[in-house]
């Protein structure tokens, strides 16, 4: 089945940086990869997605690229805020199918 | 419009009883799907609902846990003879369909005691 590794577990940049999150998958059938932003005891949130017949998609400070041959995809943000401050998850699936699969998650601090 | 909600909101209870946790999706939702997330993890897969269909129940820990969806809208989770590690925030989510985005509500903190 579907494996999705997320690097770093844990990120800290200064405000105004930008900061990168890595996931690769396992399954090249996967071709939709949605990424979710949780604060603090709050619920996750789609922030950004996109799907395999498109290479980069973007949303004002935040964008996403995807890499099908090396099954791996980003989130980028940039001019980072404190309020980025969250717990980001990314996840995988096929577009037939409902599973989706989580990577482990990424704590991102942003030091005002 | 409403989003998805969850009852309770936080429940603490004693080793070996058992507890129900509540999910109301997003009104026109077919599917719904229930996730666990332990202190500082991931989510982890528990059990999706599509319509009328058979659920998909491969994520589920032990047959202490089930979970039913009556008249496709409103769905609970159930744990018989909870343990300490049954402790974690579970989450509930819909999609318009199985394979659209889901949208999830703000979890149920169990503490296990």
């Amino acid at each position: 089945g579907e494996n999705v590794e997320q690097h770093p577990s844990t990120l800290s940049v200064q405000e105004g940086d930008s900061a990168v999150i890595k996931c690769t998958y396992s399954d090249s059938a996967s071709n939709y990869f949605p990424w979710y932003k949780q604060e603090l005891g709050k619920r996750p949130q789609l922030i950004i997605d996109i799907r395999s017949n498109v290479g980069e998609k973007k949303d004002q400070r935040i964008a996403v690229t995807l890499n099908k041959t090396a099954k791996h995809f980003s989130l980028h943000i940039t001019e980072t805020q404190p309020e980025d401050s969250a717990v980001y998850f990314c996840a995988a699936k096929m577009d037939s199918s409902y599973k989706l699969i989580f990577g482990s998650g990424t704590r991102l601090l942003v030091r005002p | 419009g409403a989003g998805v909600s969850q009852s309770p909101s936080n429940k603490v209870t004693e080793k070996g009883k058992d507890v129900e946790l509540r999910c109301d999706p997003i009104s026109g939702h077919t599917a719904l799907y229930w996730y666990r997330q332990s202190l500082g993890q991931g989510l982890e897969f528990l059990i999706y609902f599509q319509g009328n269909s058979a659920p998909d129940k491969s994520g589920l820990p032990s047959d202490r846990f089930s979970a039913e969806r009556t008249g496709g809208s409103v769905s609970t989770l159930t744990i018989q003879r909870t343990q300490q590690e049954d402790s974690a925030v579970y989450l509930c989510a819909s999609s318009y369909t199985g394979i659209q985005t889901q949208y999830f509500g703000p979890g149920t903190r169990l503490l296990v005691l």
